[in-house]
């Protein structure tokens, strides 16, 4: 039963640039979830989709974009990079239908030059 | 108040001992509750769920004070490979499809 996937595992990119970073849920899972960690922080919710639809949104800017797929894979987007952008992103996939708590993908380290 | 406070650390015990973390949340709300080991570099991994006043599982101890909204994490018997960041995590009633808020963690370092 494969876990939480994510790709890629490492980005350098510069800044103005765009980037998608993917991620595959758990095995049952429909829900994902999206957070940045920078260093020495803990996690911060970016959002949630459902259902292919933004259901929940954290404190983050409109460069800030996602997408779920049928399969319930989902996208995150960042347009216009800047170097506070550089950051672990982590996606964490859970079931709408249970009490769970979210398990986490290996996350894909993003460094903005 | 941050919705989540932790004592950043490091923590540095030898090996054996026995360290405990505190962990305040400021919505009251919160009914469950968890904690959450990160290794450097890697993903946060669910360590324990604490729904009632507590659990408890091998070495590890969480212990849940409502009326304060703090909860602890207790490890006796400190390992080497415990050493890593220590993530407290309240929650609501479904967790599933909820934003999990974070602290900055706990850092843990066992030495020998």
């Amino acid at each position: 039963d494969a876990g939480v996937t994510q790709s890629p595992t490492h980005l350098i990119k510069t800044r103005g640039q765009q980037v998608t970073l993917r991620c595959s849920p758990k095995s049952g899972h429909d829900t994902v979830s999206w957070y940045q960690q920078a260093l020495g922080q803990g996690p911060q919710f970016i959002f949630q989709y459902y259902e292919e639809e933004e259901r929940q949104r954290g404190n983050f800017p409109d460069r800030f974009s996602g997408h779920q797929f049928p399969n319930y894979s989902s996208e995150l987007n960042v347009n216009a990079l800047w170097l506070g952008d550089s950051a672990l992103y982590l996606c964490a996939s859970s079931s709408d239908r249970t009490q769970e708590t979210q398990y986490f993908g290996p996350g894909t380290r993003l460094l903005v030059l | 108040r941050k919705e989540v406070e932790q004592d950043p650390g490091p923590f540095n015990v030898p090996e054996g001992a026995t360290v405990a973390f505190n962990c305040t949340y400021s919505n009251s709300a919160s009914q469950s509750f968890f904690w959450y080991r990160q290794d450097c570099r890697k993903e946060p991994k669910l360590l324990m769920s604490v729904y009632s006043s507590g659990n408890e599982d091998g070495r590890f101890t969480a212990q849940l004070n409502r009326a304060s909204q703090y909860i602890s994490l207790l490890i006796r018997d400190s390992k080497l490979s415990d050493s890593a960041t220590y993530l407290c995590v309240p929650a609501g009633e479904n967790t599933g499809f909820q934003k999990l808020v974070f602290g900055t963690g706990t850092r843990l370092l066992v030495s020998p």
